[in-house]
This record gives C-alpha cells, sequence and structure tokens, in this order.
C-alpha cells in the first residue's frame, strides 16, 4: 500500500514571497503519478499541478512548481510571488499507475493548511 | 457544462437513518469515485465504478452502498447511519484510459449524524 505523509500541518507566508510545501512518499512502484490539490474555504477541490514518475523533468504551472525527487520519495510544492487567494489546505496525493482496469485511485496526505499574510 | 455536481450540499441525519447522496457528471466519463474527508485527514476512497456497470470497494467501505445508475450517475447511500460517518463527502470522475488519471471533483455534501 502507498502512503504520503505531509509533515506541515500549518504553514504561512508573507504575500509576494516564496513558500514550499513538502511530501514524501513511499511506494515500491515505479511508475506513478504525484499531484497537489488546492481545497479553500470554499471545500472544492482543485487539481494545481501533476507529475509523472517517469519524467525527469519538473512540472510548472505558472507561479507552482514543484521538486520531484523520486530517488528520495520527495514531492514538494513550491508556490512563488503568493496571492492572497492562494490561502487553502493543500493536498499531496499519489495514484499508481495501472496497466488494465483498474481503480486509479488518489492516495492523498493529511494536508497543509496555507495562510498567505497581507 | 456544470462538471460534478453533488446533492444535497449539507445533510444532518439521526442515528439510525438513511439517505442516498447524489452526484451527476456531464463531462462523458466513464469512471467515478466517492471518498470521505474527515477533520485532520486527506481524503479516503470509499467506492468507485470503473465503468458504467461495474462498482468496487475503495479504502473504507464499510456502512455504505453505491450505485451506478447510468453513465452519468453515480450514488452512495447510508442504510443505517453512524455517528461515524459525520464527513464531508466528496464525488469525482475520470476520463478513463490509462492517460487519463486526473480526477475532478464534485463540490462536496457536509453530512452530520447525531
Amino acid at each position: 500500500a502507498q502512503t504520503v505523509t505531509q509533515s506541515q500541518p500549518e504553514m504561512s507566508v508573507q504575500e509576494a514571497e516564496t513558500v514550499t510545501l513538502s511530501c514524501t512518499y513511499d511506494t515500491s512502484e515505479s511508475n506513478y503519478y504525484l499531484f497537489w490539490y488546492k481545497q479553500p474555504p470554499s471545500r472544492q477541490m482543485i487539481l494545481v499541478i501533476r507529475q509523472e514518475a517517469y519524467k525527469q523533468q519538473n512540472a510548472t504551472e505558472n507561479r507552482f512548481s514543484v521538486n520531484f525527487q523520486k530517488a528520495a520519495k520527495s514531492f514538494s510544492l513550491k508556490i512563488s510571488d503568493s496571492q492572497l487567494g492562494d490561502t487553502a489546505m493543500y493536498f499531496c496525493a499519489f495514484m499508481k499507475h495501472v496497466t488494465g482496469a483498474g481503480s486509479y485511485q488518489l492516495t492523498f496526505g493529511k494536508g497543509t493548511k496555507l495562510s498567505v499574510i497581507p | 457544462n456544470a462538471g460534478v455536481t453533488q446533492t444535497p450540499k449539507f445533510q444532518v441525519l439521526k442515528t439510525g437513518q438513511s439517505m442516498t447522496l447524489q452526484c451527476a457528471q456531464d463531462m462523458n466519463h466513464n469512471s467515478m469515485y466517492w471518498y470521505r474527508q474527515d477533520p485532520g485527514m486527506g481524503l479516503r476512497l470509499i467506492y468507485y465504478s470503473a465503468s458504467e456497470g461495474t462498482t468496487d470497494k475503495g479504502e473504507v467501505p464499510n456502512g455504505y452502498n453505491v450505485s451506478r445508475l447510468n453513465k452519468r450517475e453515480f450514488s452512495l447511500r447510508l442504510e443505517s447511519a453512524a455517528p461515524s460517518q459525520t464527513s464531508v463527502y466528496f464525488c469525482a470522475s475520470r476520463t478513463g484510459g490509462r492517460a487519463s488519471y486526473e480526477q475532478y471533483f464534485g463540490p462536496g455534501t457536509r453530512l452530520t449524524v447525531t
């Protein structure tokens, strides 16, 4: 079974600064996908960024980027130029690659509550 | 295009009551999922339906049943609600196939069992 660990229950950052959220995972799989989801107070789950494990290049989406270290099983999220709208819970999630019919289920960490301070 | 919709948004039940949470998607997705989110926890998979006509248990299926009514709709039923089922429930859907791994989530249903 896979496990996902987010060691920072809460973090805060000044507006316009940069913050990094940590995530580690444990798996015996070699092919898998990793995700960061954002959950604002509205409760809506919003996909922020995804990374395929077979890709060495770190994913980037505008102000969001990841540092994917496959050997260390680490997948951190960097938010640059933090904005007030970035205030939310952030969940790291793992999905193993499935060769046939299967669940493609997501395994989530417990989340990091990020507050952006004006 | 509404994406994934869930009804109701909020519900309060007494212990032993039953209810069905409804989920529908208009994206023609093959796979649908039910997750629950408890305080201080990430989402955990209850049941999923890889395609119309099939359903399978996830990580925490006890106390729940599901029905994949058609390709659009996937309902979650609590036959005899218990306080331990107080949670926020999310439905999600996915296109299907090996290359389509992104899941799209509904807005959630907050359920309280007293």
